[in-house]
């Protein structure tokens, strides 16, 4: 049982590049997060799917769009990437809502862009 | 504002010896509390959650955490550290504002570090 499979694990852009990160949950759930984490600042969450074909904006949207693209996958992608969107990205996923149950995380993306 | 806090930026005990990481939290109405654990290089994985019911929650590797309304604490707990205990543990609360009961609020985040 993969869980929360996140693609790639490393990656260094130049700024203005684009990209787009990939996940994947194998257990049927219907909510699915994209987070980034930063020294000091703790978790924040980008962009969120509550189910299938609904996508809203976290805390820190700017600079990044996703694409629900079926149950299964989340998709982040960073149109022009700056030195600030330099960070350790997760997806995640829960049952239902995040907020009344647990969240599985993927291992992450340590993204650099210079 | 609803906010959760990890007063202590890092915990250092000895092997053996009982441990304690710290939450509060402020949060309108009944709050659904998390904690999570983060192994250097990896993804956060749950430890345990309280929703209602038993003040005192258990969870995964031996961990418990007692919801304390009075003081609005929610502190994580073993009665025996291990070295592999030594990571870095969040706390969480569901944001109960309306629109937002998607997402939880998320603490800084407590490295803890036990010593052999």
């Amino acid at each position: 049982n993969a869980g929360v499979t996140q693609t790639p694990k490393f990656q260094v852009l130049k700024t203005g590049q684009s990209m787009t990160l990939q996940c994947a949950q194998d257990m049927n759930h219907n909510s699915m997060y994209w987070y980034r984490q930063d020294p000091g600042m703790g978790l924040r969450l980008i962009y969120y799917s509550a189910s299938e074909g609904t996508t809203d904006k976290g805390e820190v949207p700017n600079g990044y769009n996703v694409s629900r693209l079926n149950k299964r996958e989340f998709s982040l992608r960073l149109e022009s990437a700056a030195p600030s969107q330099t960070s350790v990205y997760f997806c995640a996923s829960s049952p239902g809502y995040g907020g009344t149950t647990e969240a599985f995380f993927g291992q992450g993306t340590r993204l650099t862009v210079v | 504002a609803q906010s959760v806090a990890q007063p202590e930026d890092q915990v250092n005990v000895a092997e053996g010896n009982p441990l304690t990481v710290k939450c509060t939290y402020s949060v309108s109405g009944n709050p659904y509390l998390f904690w999570y654990v983060q192994y250097p290089n990896r993804g956060l994985q749950f430890l345990l959650k309280y929703i209602t019911g038993d003040n005192l929650v258990k969870g995964s590797y031996g961990f418990e955490a007692e919801f304390n309304k009075s003081q609005t604490s929610f502190h994580l707990k073993k009665p025996s550290a291990l070295v592999s205990d030594s990571a870095l543990y969040f706390c969480a609360v569901r944001d109960l504002h309306a629109g937002n009961n998607r997402k939880l609020i998320w603490g800084l985040g407590t490295s803890l570090a036990v010593n052999p």
